[in-house]
């Protein structure tokens, strides 16, 4: 099994463009959720998904849309990037429950000039 | 509502010495709470959890967690500290029924040689 992979590793956008941020996990995981690091930050919720077809909304949802058509895949999409949103972005998936533990991908890292 | 503290952005510590990397939490009913390590350049490796039981929870790599309810308090302890031990170290909690965890802001764990 791959887990969690996140692609691009590095991105650098300009201010302006768009892009999406790929995310795929191979564990048949419902829940799939979106964080950013910032320093002195620590990791903040962007959007999250329960199931195939459903998003909400985290704690730092502006700037990003989502969607999950598929159990595996769950793209964050960057409408029209800031420099505010350079950070490291990472994929987690879990089992349903409240027990259950995140499996992260290895982030993307995100520059915009 | 959930959230969790973890009151020191960094802890250093003699190798070959405990440590104890702190976390309290707040949540509605019963808590959920994990520990995750991230290493440079990595995304969060999960390390142990408490969902219910002992109080005391092993984890990977000797690690092992404190659960005291009356503290709200999950704090991770090693009893021989390794300079391989330092990295990143995050608390996160959730409450019965919440999909998704939250997160503390991090500790950064410095083990001296």
């Amino acid at each position: 099994n791959a887990g969690v992979t996140q692609t691009p590793k590095f991105q650098v956008l300009k201010t302006g463009q768009s892009m999406t941020l790929q995310c795929a996990q191979d564990m048949n995981h419902e829940y799939m959720s979106w964080y950013r690091q910032d320093p002195g930050m620590g990791l903040r919720l962007i959007h999250y998904s329960v199931g195939a077809g459903i998003t909400d909304q985290g704690e730092v949802p502006n700037g990003y849309n989502v969607s999950r058509s598929t159990t595996e895949d769950f793209p964050l999409r960057l409408l029209s990037a800031a420099p505010s949103q350079t950070s490291v972005y990472f994929c987690a998936s879990s089992r349903q429950g409240s027990g259950t533990e995140a499996f992260f991908g290895q982030g993307t890292r995100l520059t915009v000039v | 509502a959930q959230s969790v503290a973890q009151p020191e952005d960094q802890v250093n510590v003699a190798e070959g010495n405990p440590l104890t990397v702190k976390c309290t939490y707040s949540v509605s009913g019963n808590p959920y709470l994990f520990w995750y390590v991230q290493y440079p350049n990595r995304g969060l490796q999960f390390l142990l959890k408490y969902i219910t039981g002992d109080n005391l929870v092993k984890g990977s790599y000797g690690f092992e967690a404190e659960f005291n309810k009356s503290q709200t308090s999950f704090h991770l302890k090693k009893p021989s500290a390794l300079v391989s031990d330092s990295a990143l170290y995050f608390c996160a909690v959730k409450s019965g029924g919440s999909y998704i965890p939250t997160f503390g802001r991090g500790t950064s764990l410095i083990v001296h040689p």
